[in-house]
């Protein structure tokens, strides 16, 4: 698989649960980072957790990350229908660019 | 709250002509960045820019593409002579570090559509 590949490509659930997103990259990182993208608009930075992290928080939104399995997994509590979107994670390797996977697209059914 | 903006929000040009487009970075952002997105594909680092140069580029920006910062607010990306496969969503991203630990405002994406 390539850089920053997501699983699954689609998630349906409904309004009230949990979803989770799973990202998995084949080299050496120092952070990643997922974004929300809904249908046709620009992306929107969601959260970055560096190499050295494990887990990170921002409101509903929960990241781990595991390096010595190359992959992350990003939460998103209590879910809305708000939150209907696609999910990319995007790695960073110390250079400058982001190398983005193909991406998670979310359902939030009411 | 600050944002990249970008215009236009859809072009169409035939192939072979020269299409500009054009991005306003945050105002105090230093880095600046294109990457594009083919309908249905992931998103594809294009080019970093960096105190007037070119700092990174990927195998996509060939001699066709170029960009400049023409003043103090504007960045562009130029295709002299567009082609099908460029057809895209095209995102202008601005950071106010450089290297990739810090994190890349998008802007909203102008759709080029060649015919």
């Amino acid at each position: 698989s390539q850089q920053g590949e997501e699983d699954p490509q689609a998630l349906s659930i409904q309004e009230g649960e949990n979803a989770t997103m799973n990202c998995s990259y084949k080299t050496s990182i120092n952070n990643l980072q997922w974004y929300r993208q809904n249908s046709g608009r620009g992306l929107v930075h969601l959260i970055l957790i560096r190499s050295n992290e494990r887990e990170k928080h921002s409101g509903r939104l929960r990241v781990t990350l595991d390096t010595s399995k190359k992959s992350s997994s990003l939460l998103i509590t209590a879910s809305r229908a708000a939150d209907t979107a696609s999910y990319f994670c995007a790695t960073g390797s110390g250079v400058q660019k982001l190398v983005f996977g193909q991406g998670t697209r979310l359902t939030i059914n009411p | 709250e600050p944002e990249v903006t970008q215009t236009p929000s859809h072009q169409v040009t035939q192939m072979g002509q020269e299409v500009i487009l054009r991005c306003v970075p945050i105002s105090n952002h230093l880095y600046f960045y294109w990457y594009r997105q083919i309908l249905g594909q992931k998103v594809e680092f294009l080019v970093s820019f960096y105190n007037n140069e070119i700092s990174e580029k990927s195998e996509i920006f060939d001699d066709q593409f170029s960009v400049e910062r023409p003043d103090g607010s504007n960045f562009t990306l130029k295709i002299r002579s567009t082609k099908l496969e460029d057809s895209a969503m095209y995102f202008c991203a601005s950071s106010a570090q450089g290297g990739s630990y810090n994190e890349q405002f998008f802007g909203p994406g102008t759709r080029l559509t060649v015919l």
